[in-house]
């Protein structure tokens, strides 16, 4: 199956200040990539959709001034955590999808990175 | 979003089959029933998804009801690798074909 990359796996930062996960799909192009997060014992939120050249979509109640997401490249989307607080310390999880559209497709996750704001 | 109901957690003995069920009476014509799996501090994993038909591949077989209101996962034999929380989707294109997870079904294998 298809590989995506996170970096880095794990981070701990300061409170105020900003941290930036990389994901990337090593073999092949996503025009379409995920971000989620998790909190311990939760199932996954998704947090925004990435499409390559063109702005995020955010889901509702997500602030997009404090997540900002770049998706310059078809094989490259970043999440940056802005002036990050001890809530948000997650664990984050990008995705990003292959296949022909329709829902017929398979969607391949990248194996999160755990962030610690202290 | 279209809602899914999976019980919270099923237990399986090693080399044994084991069925997931997921109900999904709201289902729409042209929703895909998805179904991802996650291991404990990992992303999730794709399992398999289908439409109308029963599909198979090499990691489970996917039953879908005829009148698709539900759905069951089957892994033909259990192994402890196996032990993970399995998480059925419906996927609406129509609606950003995003995959918004419910809590899934904690599956625990027994040696």
């Amino acid at each position: 199956g298809a590989v995506v990359s996170q970096h880095p796996s794990r981070v701990i930062c300061k409170s105020g200040t900003s941290v930036k996960i990389e994901c990337r799909s090593l073999d092949f192009q996503a025009t379409t990539m995920f971000w989620y997060r998790q909190f311990p014992k939760q199932s996954l939120m998704l947090m925004a959709t990435s499409n390559e050249g063109s702005k995020a979509t955010y889901e509702q109640g997500v602030e997009k001034d404090k997540f900002l997401i770049n998706h310059a490249s078809l094989t490259l989307s970043t999440l940056t955590v802005t002036s990050a607080h001890p809530e948000d310390s997650s664990f984050y999880i990008c995705s990003a999808r292959v296949g022909s559209g329709g829902g017929s497709y398979e969607q391949y996750f990248g194996p999160g990175t755990r962030l610690t704001v202290t | 979003d279209a809602k899914t109901t999976q019980p919270n957690s099923m237990e399986s003995n090693e080399e044994e089959p084991v069925h997931l069920p997921c109900n999904h009476s709201t289902i729409s014509g042209t929703d895909y029933i998805h179904w991802y799996r996650q291991l404990p501090s990992q992303g999730p994993e794709y399992v398999i998804h289908g439409l109308t038909s029963n599909v198979n591949n090499r990691m489970a077989s996917l039953a879908i009801a005829e009148d698709r209101k539900s759905s069951t996962l089957i892994l033909h034999r259990a192994t402890l690798r196996d032990a993970a929380v399995y998480y059925c989707i419906l996927l609406r294109w129509n609606q950003g074909g995003k995959l918004i997870f419910g809590q899934g079904t904690e599956l625990s294998v027994k040696p």
